[in-house]
């Protein structure tokens, strides 16, 4: 079941400034993760959280849970014209078996 | 370099046609999806499956179905094409635990005429 909503739907952003990208979820979650798909190709895996984590960090991404809010944020600093992309979060659910449930992503566009 | 490979790219087929998608992977994965994409939908997983022979409907599995008689590979059978299947089919696979997240394929873009 869909239950990620990224927040939010589309950012355009100018070149070297930071994205910031919600996502809000319903159920309990085992973790939380981000993908980036760039235009009609697969996702590629960016980072993981764990339901026991706060914050991650990977290169240029921040991560932040809130599971009293159901709630995760994804930080980009610094960014860049390769960084346009869509944005998804997905979570996997307590009881999912490994499934992951998708949000309907969310676009951002770096301005060179 | 890890992957998933998907057989086609591009499909196009006509209505009422048995239409069979490919994944294969290389990562001795336990699981493998397939989810389909559509434009403001996201995302929506049709099946799965967790080992050889095993498989799991998804949330959207009507006019689906699937094999898996290999480990590193799991077919999409799309048993007679309709129009409203014309989407983006996205296969994945991941480990036992998944903590290393999804591996996806490059997609097929299937379009039913």
């Amino acid at each position: 079941s869909q239950q990620g909503e990224e927040d939010p739907q589309a950012l355009s952003i100018q070149e070297g400034e930071n994205a910031t990208m919600n996502c809000s979820y319903k159920t309990s979650i085992n973790n939380l993760q981000w993908y980036r798909q760039n235009s009609g190709r697969g996702l590629v895996h960016l980072i993981l959280i764990r339901s026991n984590e706060r914050e991650k960090h990977s290169g240029r991404l921040r991560v932040t849970l809130d599971t009293s809010k159901k709630s995760s944020s994804l930080l980009i600093t610094a960014s860049r014209a390769a960084d346009t992309a869509s944005y998804f979060c997905a979570t996997d659910e307590r009881a999912g078996n490994n499934r992951l449930a998708f949000g309907k992503g969310n676009q951002v566009v770096v301005i060179p | 370099d890890v992957k998933v490979t998907q057989s086609s790219r591009y499909l196009v087929k006509r209505t009422g046609e048995k239409v069979f998608l490919e994944c294969v992977q290389d990562m001795d994965h336990e699981n493998m999806f397939w989810y389909r994409q559509d434009p403001g939908l996201g995302l929506r997983l049709i099946y799965f499956s967790y080992d050889v022979k095993m498989k799991e409907k998804g949330d959207i599995p009507e006019g689906y179905s699937v094999s898996r008689e290999k480990k590193e590979r799991f077919s999409l059978i799309l048993e007679s094409a309709s129009t409203s299947q014309t989407s983006m089919y996205l296969c994945a696979s991941s480990s036992y635990t998944g903590l290393a997240g999804y591996t996806f394929g490059s997609g097929t873009r299937l379009t039913v005429v």
